[in-house]
């Protein structure tokens, strides 16, 4: 089957860092993506890993292992505004990729 | 330019209802996708077009669930006899790839429409 395992809520404090982890068990696997949405909004994309490493843009830096299915989002200098929910989601390598999302992490920063 | 659109934002249907949801995705974007998206929880993978091919169907939740794109572009959600548990937010994705590969393949969302089944 195909799952994926997230946290369901973390709280962290304004300008620390915190990370989110993401396990996976996919029938097939060509990249995986972190989105984050507001609530009442449309996800937006954050990251994409297809080779193992770590990828880092500004503030938010996404880490993929293939042969554990493991990735983490880690979020630096939190702020108010990354309150929301953050999705983890693979694509597929049959056809269409379809692309199967997680439950999301609803992450609270508080002041 | 423009992102994805999608029409109308909030429905309510009465249960029995037929209902058809619009997206009209980033113009020259090949991927078009549907989720369902239910209070807390992640998108649910729908159906997939690529162009005006409809290659992945797997994730409709019935056979009152039917989806189109006839031109490759504009695409619509069609639920028959609408029950309460069709109640969600429908979100449409749509994407520039088509093909495999070390790609960025980032969907990029229209706000949805809001589903509420009476």
């Amino acid at each position: 089957g195909q799952n994926i395992d997230q946290p369901t809520e973390m709280t962290a404090t304004e300008g620390a860092i915190v990370q989110i982890n993401c396990t996976y068990q996919t029938s097939g696997f060509n990249g995986l993506f972190w989105y984050q949405q507001h609530a009442g909004e449309a996800p937006t994309f954050l990251s994409y890993n297809v080779l193992d490493g770590l990828e880092e843009k500004g503030r938010f830096s996404s880490f993929l292992s293939r042969s554990k299915g493991y990735s983490y989002l880690l979020l630096k200098e939190l702020q108010m505004k990354d309150s929301a929910s953050y999705l983890c989601a693979v694509r597929g390598n049959t056809g269409g990729f379809k692309t199967i999302f997680g439950a999301g992490t609803r992450l609270f920063v508080k002041a | 330019g423009a992102g994805v659109s999608q029409s109308p934002r909030y429905k309510v249907a009465k249960r029995g209802q037929d209902v058809a949801l619009r997206c009209d995705p980033i113009s020259g974007h090949v991927s078009l996708f549907w989720y369902q998206q239910a209070l807390g929880q992640g998108p649910e993978f729908l159906t997939y077009f690529q162009n005006e091919a409809q290659l992945d169907k797997s994730g409709l939740p019935s056979d009152r669930f039917f989806a189109e794109r006839p031109e490759g572009s504009v695409s619509t959600l069609k639920i028959q006899r609408t029950q309460q548990e069709d109640s969600a937010v429908y979100l449409c994705a749509s994407s520039p790839s088509d093909s495999g590969g070390l790609y960025n393949y980032e969907q990029y969302f229209g706000p949805g429409t809001r589903l509420t089944v009476t």
